[in-house]
């Protein structure tokens, strides 16, 4: 099974500060990757799918890029909204898995 | 807009079967999606452990292999969770989300808002 590794594990940032999440997996993902909100009692939120492509609906603060084993999530300027735990999950091969989170609090 | 709602017992008893159900809305669970469903155990991160094509294939995580099925009833428009003899490794939040993407490479779209399932005698 593939591992995916998050770092790092919380991340403590302020409004407008550019922050940047690392998703690492264990081997090639190719671009199969997507990256999820999630806020506390809620579901996650799907970002970005396929690396770098942005879902309908999210900010274009949010963008995503990498290929092959290390990917990265970039949050242009942080907004109250932003804070939040964040997920990759790869979707190259079964069995589906993600990372195991970063959580961007307020510093 | 699709919409997925779970819903099902919040308590299991040890060695029971914990059976959720899914409904789906604003979309034919007949089309071109695979539904899966993903748990997050209180506090931890989340973990896909299976899922269900219309025409009833499954792909299940292999740890949770003998203990999963996962149905489909497209006339409902719906599809359901069985996970049998539960332990308390199995709380967890349980939700259902769609699988979007092309062949055998899914990401997920839509979420169901999640039921929370305790194991517990």
């Amino acid at each position: 099974d593939i591992q995916m590794t998050q770092s790092p594990p919380t991340l403590s940032a302020s409004v407008g500060d550019r922050v940047t999440i690392t998703c690492r997996a264990s081997q090639s993902v190719s671009r199969w990757l997507a990256w999820y909100q999630q806020k506390p009692g809620k579901a996650p939120k799907l970002l970005i799918y396929e690396a770098s492509s942005l879902q309908s609906g999210v900010p274009s603060r949010f963008s995503g890029s990498g290929s092959g084993t290390e990917f990265t999530l970039t949050i242009s300027s942080l907004q109250p909204d932003d804070f939040a735990t964040y997920y990759c999950q790869q979707y190259n091969s079964y069995f589906y898995s993600f990372g195991q989170g970063t959580k961007v609090e307020i510093k | 807009q699709v919409q997925l709602q779970e819903s099902g017992p919040g308590l299991v008893k040890p060695s029971g079967t914990l059976s959720l159900t899914c409904v789906v809305s604003g979309d034919s669970i007949s089309g071109n999606n695979w539904w899966s469903w993903v748990r997050q155990p209180p506090g931890k991160g989340l973990e896909w452990i299976g899922e269900i094509y219309h025409s009833g294939s499954t792909i299940y995580k292999p740890s949770l292999k003998s203990r999963i099925t996962i149905s489909i009833d497209e006339f409902k428009n719906q599809f359901s969770l069985q996970l049998s003899s539960a332990t308390a490794a199995d709380t967890a939040v349980y939700y259902c989300a769609r699988g979007h993407g092309t062949y055998r490479r899914y990401y997920f779209d839509y979420w169901g808002q999640g039921t929370l399932v305790t194991v517990s005698s």
